[in-house]
């Protein structure tokens, strides 16, 4: 099955500084999705994005699917961004599972 | 997008007993969904595929007879941890795709299990 891979797995800033994580994965995708899990474990989508480039606020996205990529920017950063980043993506149409990657968890100080 | 709940957000219960957590598509219909299990400090792990009219589909590693599944209707879909043990104690989380359009998948809030 395919592979994701996240990094980094920790990143600290200060609160007002840019950032990226990013996303690698092994096989063309057909879902990708970025997720922000909040401190009580809620998984919040951020972005549905098997290619192209999305903006939503603060945040953005970019897949490149041909070289098997993700990318989330998240711009002034506040102590709210704070919590575990992951990617998950899936390499098939209709109800394919998804595969997770390990996360990256950001710690934003004020 | 889609809404998803989970009942109940938070079991304690004794080694030994069954428990059973239910997941629900709120606003559509869902002929699968997925479970999932994270432990603490670890990402999300696919547990089965819960298949409306159809048996559920396994992981390997998960044991089919301590985690049944049962689809019961277009909107709900149940995960029965059989015969608990602290080694089950855990964060588990259902989600749905949302085929309209696009294949994303909504989760719901979770449910963390803790056994005695």
């Amino acid at each position: 099955g395919i592979q994701v891979e996240q990094s980094p797995p920790d990143l600290i800033l200060q609160e007002g500084a840019n950032s990226t994580l990013r996303c690698n994965f092994s096989d063309s995708v057909n879902n990708l999705q970025w997720f922000h899990q909040n401190p009580w474990g809620q998984l919040i989508n951020l972005f549905y994005i098997p290619s192209g480039t999305k903006q939503n606020g603060r945040l953005s996205a970019t897949t490149v699917a041909t070289e098997r990529y993700s990318l989330l920017y998240i711009s002034s950063s506040q102590t709210t961004d704070s919590g575990v980043y992951f990617c998950a993506a899936s390499g098939g149409f209709g109800n394919e599972k998804l595969t997770f990657g390990t996360g990256t968890r950001l710690t934003i100080i004020p | 997008g889609a809404v998803v709940s989970q009942h109940p957000s938070r079991v304690i219960c004794k080694s030994g007993t069954s428990v059973k957590i239910e997941c629900r598509s709120l606003d559509f219909q869902a002929t699968t969904m997925f479970w999932y299990r994270q432990f603490p400090k670890q990402s999300l792990m696919l547990m089965a595929t819960s298949n409306e009219g159809s048996k559920a589909t396994y992981e390997q590693g998960v044991e089919k007879d301590k985690f049944l599944i049962n689809h019961a209707s277009l909107t709900l879909s149940t995960l029965t941890v059989t015969s608990a043990h602290p080694e089950d104690s855990s964060f588990y989380i259902c989600s749905v795709p949302y085929l309209m359009g696009s294949n994303e998948q909504f989760f719901g809030p979770g449910t963390r299990l803790t056994v005695l």
